[in-house]
C-alpha cells in the first residue's frame, strides 16, 4: 500500500515533442506528490508538485494531471528539449509524515533532437 | 549558494570496514533524511530527523547502519562492518517545515564495497 508505481522506464521522445509519464498510488492517505528530475551524477531536484485538492497544476512546459478517483497522476512535458533528458521520479507523501517520501522507480527520458 | 553538502563522493572499501558518511544540511532547515538509491531498489528512504531528533529509521538495518545527528549542522550515516550488498549512492537531503517538506538532495556519496 506503501508503493507508488511509475510507468515508462524509459521513454524517447523527438525534440519539440509532449513526454508523458504516469504514477499510480494505493494508498489514499497519500495528500502530496512531488516530481523530482535527477541528471547524471547529481542529486534529485524537485520539479513541479500537486495537492489532490486540485486536478491540475502547470509551471511552463510543465504539468502534472492529477485524477484522484483513479489515484493516478502524471508529468506532461510540453515541447520536450534535449536538455530535458535525465531520469524523473514521481513521489508521494502524507500530512502526518512530516516529508517522508515515497519515491516511484524513476523513468529515463531521452529527448533526440 | 545554499546547498546540501556530502562528503566523500566517492568511497571504495572492504568488505567489514567501517564507513562514514557526512552530510552538512542546508542552514535553517530543520528536517534531514538519508536515501538509497540502486538500480535494483530505487530511492529508498533509511531515516529521517527532525530537529535532530529521529523520527523514522524503519528502512534501516539497524544491525549495521546507524544514523546520527551530533549537531545542526551534522548528518552522519555509519555501516559497520560495511558489505558488498550496501554498494550504493546515498543521498542526504534537507528540508524545512513540519510538513509536505521539499526535500533538498546532495549530490551523493557513491559506495563501493569490495
Amino acid at each position: 500500500q506503501q508503493q507508488v508505481k511509475q510507468s515508462p522506464q524509459s521513454l524517447i521522445v523527438q525534440k519539440g515533442g509532449i513526454s508523458i509519464i504516469n504514477c499510480a498510488y494505493e494508498n489514499t492517505a497519500f495528500d502530496y506528490f512531488p516530481w523530482y528530475q535527477q541528471f547524471p551524477g547529481k542529486g534529485p531536484a524537485l520539479l513541479i508538485a500537486i495537492r489532490p485538492d486540485v486536478s491540475e497544476k502547470k509551471e511552463g512546459r510543465f504539468t502534472i494531471s492529477f485524477n484522484k478517483s483513479a489515484k493516478q497522476f502524471s508529468l506532461h512535458i510540453m515541447d520536450s528539449q534535449p536538455g530535458d533528458s535525465a531520469t524523473y521520479f514521481c513521489a508521494a507523501s502524507m500530512y502526518n509524515q512530516g516529508g517522508k517520501l515515497i519515491f516511484g522507480q524513476g523513468t529515463e527520458l531521452s529527448v533526440k533532437p | 549558494d545554499a546547498r546540501v553538502t556530502q562528503t566523500p563522493r566517492h568511497k571504495v572499501t572492504e568488505m567489514g570496514q567501517e564507513v562514514t558518511m557526512r552530510c552538512q544540511p542546508i542552514l535553517g532547515h530543520n528536517t534531514v533524511f538519508w536515501y538509497r538509491q540502486t538500480m535494483m531498489q530505487g530511492l529508498e528512504l533509511l531515516a529521517y530527523f527532525r530537529n535532530r531528533a529521529p523520527l523514522d529509521d524503519s528502512g534501516m538495518p539497524k544491525d549495521r547502519f546507524s544514523a546520527e545527528m551530533p549537531d545542526a549542522t551534522l548528518a552522519t550515516l555509519k555501516i559497520q562492518p560495511s558489505e558488498p550488498r550496501d554498494s550504493a549512492v546515498y543521498f542526504c537531503a534537507s528540508g524545512f517545515g513540519m510538513v509536505n517538506t521539499e526535500a533538498f538532495f546532495g549530490q551523493g556519496t557513491r559506495l563501493t564495497v569490495v
